[in-house]
């Protein structure tokens, strides 16, 4: 079945590491998206990407890094600039970005805790 | 600046209907979705509005009002399962999704 895996489900981080969150799709979708989600908030939107080799800083970029090397994979990187990265991050995909029925088929999500 | 707001959360009884509101005032409009979610799961699209009126689904409905900046999802003969988290999303006039911090539902037997 198709579907998008994110990896892992729980992490703790100490502060001062980065840690990289996977993301990969087999739907064959073109675009790919981060979202943070925290309590009492709408979804944030960290980067975007509509094609291989190109991504988009979203609202809250800021001490988080992309890559974009396979249309199958995003991994997202969680900085030590991040200053509160303790969240739900959520990766998801779309046939294509910019278009109005764009529904977005999203992973099941990954916790990181700083401890 | 952009808001979509909702209501945090919402009681009901299982076997009734319940309408959960959303109001939005985007830069521009292309579309508005609802997604279910459930705790520490991934959210799943339930509905897409691009016109004026009522989408039907099987036991969801949803309605969008554009003049008004308004939409309503309508859960019928409500089950336990539905007890979630539920999203509004406004997509803008650059394409880019709005989200609301959405509408816990607690569905009581």
């Amino acid at each position: 079945d198709g579907g998008i895996t994110q990896s892992p489900k729980y992490l703790f981080r100490k502060e001062g590491q980065n840690v990289t969150l996977s993301c990969e799709q087999n739907l064959n979708h073109d675009a790919m998206y981060w979202y943070r989600q925290d309590p009492g908030q709408g979804l944030r939107l960290i980067y975007y990407s509509q094609i291989v080799n190109d991504f988009q800083k979203g609202d809250i970029a800021e001490g988080y890094s992309v890559s974009r090397e396979k249309k199958e994979s995003f991994p997202l990187t969680v900085t030590s600039a991040q200053k509160n990265p303790t969240a739900f991050y959520l990766c998801a995909s779309s046939p294509t970005g910019g278009s109005g029925a764009n529904v977005l088929t999203f992973g099941a999500g990954s916790r990181l805790t700083v401890l | 600046g952009q808001n979509i707001d909702q209501p945090t959360e919402m009681t009901a009884t299982e076997g009734a209907i319940v309408q959960i509101n959303c109001t939005y005032q985007t830069s521009g409009f292309n579309g508005l979705f609802w997604y279910q979610q459930h705790a520490g799961e991934a959210p799943t699209f339930l509905s897409y509005n691009v016109l004026d009126g009522l989408e039907e689904k099987g036991r969801f409905s949803s309605f969008l009002s554009r003049s008004k900046g308004y939409s309503y999802l309508l859960l019928k003969e409500l089950q336990m399962k539905d007890s979630a988290s539920y999203l509004c999303a406004v997509m803008d006039s650059n394409y880019q999704l709005i989200w609301g911090a959405g509408t816990k539902l607690i569905i009581k037997p």
